[in-house]
């Protein structure tokens, strides 16, 4: 059975950079026809997502943060990474990376697989 | 973007109920909307996918229905699990765009 795990800093200086990985367990990430994706959520408030990535290393990105954002893959390892720039306290979030199978449409069917989400804090 | 919206914010019920959230779009996402359901302290989990399509293992209770830009989640009888948040989301163009959630709490 697939699952998702993400690593990563629980605490970040803001301006700093905040880099998180997504361990893919249970199976390869590089099978199947995915994307591979991040999505963040606020303490009490709702869903956004940041970007995603295909395992050919393709990525598209949320416009809003896309200046500040980089998301990655290493096939080797089974894991995708996400990175953002410049962060503020307005980052402050629970980070989830998620799996779209896009194997019978391009546009998927939505998010069928999450991690548990990590919080990442940005405070001096 | 599209814009995703929800009515009601918070829906108030009492187990074996039928309930409707509604969930808007800006523009028309055809059928590209997807349901979920969040517990506290854990990721949301994919109920509904196209609209109307029932994920595997989801219980038949819960089904979806519309298309363009008017979504409907019902719940035909609510059990005592089912008191969390839904969200919608498109999926017709990136970036994709969540609802603001929907919290059904017990009357």
């Amino acid at each position: 059975q697939v699952q998702l795990q993400e690593s990563g800093p629980g605490l970040v200086k803001p301006s700093q950079t905040l880099s998180l990985t997504c361990t893919v367990s249970g199976g390869s990430i590089s099978s199947g026809s995915y994307y591979w994706s991040w999505i963040r959520q606020p303490a009490g408030k709702g869903l956004e997502c940041i970007g995603r990535i295909y395992t050919s290393g393709t990525t598209n990105y949320n416009p809003s943060l896309t200046s500040r954002v980089t998301i990655s893959v290493d096939t080797s390892k089974n894991q995708f990474s996400l990175k953002m720039s410049s962060v503020t306290a307005a980052d402050t979030a629970v980070y989830y990376c998620a799996r779209t199978d896009y194997g019978n449409n391009p546009r998927g069917s939505g998010f069928d697989l999450w991690g548990q989400g990590t919080l990442v804090t940005v405070s001096s | 973007d599209i814009q995703m919206t929800q009515s009601p914010s918070t829906l108030s019920a009492s187990v074996g109920d039928r309930v409707t959230i509604t969930c808007r779009a800006s523009q028309s996402i055809s059928s590209w909307l997807a349901w979920y359901q969040q517990k506290p302290g854990k990721a949301p989990k994919l109920l509904i996918y196209k609209a109307s399509s029932l994920e595997s293992g989801v219980p038949s209770r819960f089904s979806g229905s519309g298309s363009g830009t008017e979504f409907t989640l019902t719940i035909s009888s609510l059990q005592p699990d089912d008191f969390v948040t839904y969200y919608c989301q498109q999926y017709n163009s990136y970036p994709w765009t969540f609802g603001q959630g929907t919290k059904v709490e017990i009357k």
